[in-house]
């Protein structure tokens, strides 16, 4: 089946650790964004990117970092400088001049 | 600018109700509008989307009204069912570049039995 596979779904942190969030899409698309989602605050943009080996800072970068070496994947990296880093992680896909954006099942960091 | 303003933040309608959903927005160069539906747990999953040349969409028991001069736009949800019961975030991204989606804060819509 086509879609967007997102790993693991639930991960713990502890404090001063980097963790990365899996982000895998068989369905050929060009561009990749990542989302954080907090309760009452509707999807942020973490990070996007359009093609491979390019990506753009979204509205909440700080603290994070990612990677586009292949079309099909986009990690995430939340790094120790991310302060408050407990929050459900979203990764989406859009097929560039398409408008439908496809999602991920989302992934819950908890810090411990 | 780039802010989408949804309200309210929830929402309880008895089932065969109509829950009224509204969103307004400041960017005028946004030309395409979807809602998502999202489960507890899950990711997002479109719903129905409109573009500012119509002023209606309709699929199924979903309704977007948009009015383009107020830069505001619904989810209206007819015959409404329990199962519907979800969160729906409205959004908005402008034509061209990366297409990035601006998401409003999302409405939490309960539909009792």
């Amino acid at each position: 089946d086509g879609g967007i596979t997102q790993s693991p779904k639930y991960l713990f942190r502890k404090e001063g650790q980097n963790v990365t969030l899996s982000c895998e899409q068989n369905l050929n698309h060009d561009a990749m964004y990542w989302y954080r989602q907090d309760p009452g605050q509707g999807l942020r943009l973490i990070y996007y990117s359009q093609i491979v080996n390019d990506f753009q800072k979204g509205d909440i970068a700080e603290g994070y970092s990612v990677s586009r070496e292949k079309k099909e994947s986009f990690p995430l990296t939340v790094t120790s400088a991310q302060k408050n880093p407990t929050a459900f992680y979203l990764c989406a896909s859009r097929q560039t001049g398409n408008t439908e954006a496809f999602f991920g099942q989302g992934t819950r960091l908890t810090v411990v | 600018q780039q802010q989408v303003k949804q309200s309210p933040q929830s929402l309880i309608v008895q089932k065969g109700g109509i829950p009224i959903i509204n969103c307004a927005y400041e960017n005028t160069a946004f030309d395409y509008f979807p809602w998502y539906q999202q489960f507890p747990g899950k990711g997002p999953a479109l719903l129905i989307a409109i573009r500012p040349d119509v002023s209606e969409k309709k699929e199924g028991r979903f309704t977007i009204s948009f009015n383009k001069s107020a830069k505001q736009f619904s989810l209206h949800i007819m015959d409404s069912q329990p199962g519907d019961s979800a969160t729906y975030f409205c959004a908005a991204s402008r034509k061209g570049g990366a297409q990035k989606l601006v998401f409003g804060q999302g409405t939490r819509l309960t539909i009792n039995p």
